[in-house]
């Protein structure tokens, strides 16, 4: 199964603050067939499902605000909010989808400093 | 408008098996593959398994391998998960989603239901 190692498990950043999130992946998921990374990210609130932000590591879903982006290839990666407001308080998990398994990092809680 | 609609809340006993629903509307039924995660408390997202509508065909995570049977009606657009042999360890909150097709392969999970919580207790 391929790992996915989330840091840090929680960050407190200031309004207005950049939010940086960094995912490890155990194995390489850019898939040379078509040179896309199969990694996305969530946005999950408390009690509400999960909400994909960002799939193929770095494109931006429809409606998604442009204060998220995604980068990385191969097996690092990284989510960050680069301007945050109070609505994103959440936590947020990388996921790969190279493989099934599909599985998730251990998650990272983005609060208000 | 693309929905995902789950079943209720389920409370079960150890050893009993919980069937969930899962009911898609707002597109095709047919054209992604359909999802099962679980959450449980406090916890984070594990995968369980996944069905294409078009076929029924089905992938498994070897950890669940052995209790878990998901099918998909085309006839009502619903998948189902059958969890068997219920312990404590099964309470947590199930989520469907969409994502991926048979013939553009594995893709992120896009639309989600809302998840159905599942207490096993005696």
């Amino acid at each position: 199964d391929i790992v996915m190692t989330q840091s840090p498990d929680s960050l407190a950043v200031s309004l207005g603050e950049r939010a940086t999130i960094n995912c490890k992946s155990s194995r390489n998921i850019l898939y040379s067939s078509d040179n896309k990374n199969y990694l996305a990210w969530y946005q999950q609130k408390p009690g509400q499902p999960p909400k994909v932000l960002i799939s193929w590591a770095s494109t931006r879903e429809s409606g998604v605000p442009d204060r998220f982006s995604g980068s990385g290839s191969g097996t690092d990666f990284s989510l960050t909010i680069s301007s945050l407001q109070a609505e994103d308080v959440a936590v947020y998990y990388c996921q790969q989808y190279y493989n099934p398994p599909f599985t998730f990092g251990g998650g990272t809680k983005v609060e208000i400093k | 408008e693309v929905q995902l609609v789950q079943s209720g809340a389920e409370v079960k006993k150890p050893g009993a098996t919980v069937k969930i629903s899962c009911r898609v509307s707002g597109y095709t039924f047919t054209d992604f593959y359909l999802h099962w995660l679980k959450q449980a408390p406090e916890k984070g997202l594990e995968w369980l398994g996944l069905v294409d509508p078009e076929d029924g065909a089905t992938i498994y995570a070897e950890n669940f391998q052995d209790r878990i049977t998901l099918t998909a009606d085309t006839s009502t657009d619903t998948v189902y998960m059958d969890l068997s042999s219920l312990t404590s360890d099964d309470s947590a909150i199930y989520y469907c989603a969409a994502g991926g097709t048979s013939d553009d392969g594995f893709n992120r999970f896009g639309p989600w239901g809302q998840g159905t919580p599942v207490i096993v207790s005696s």
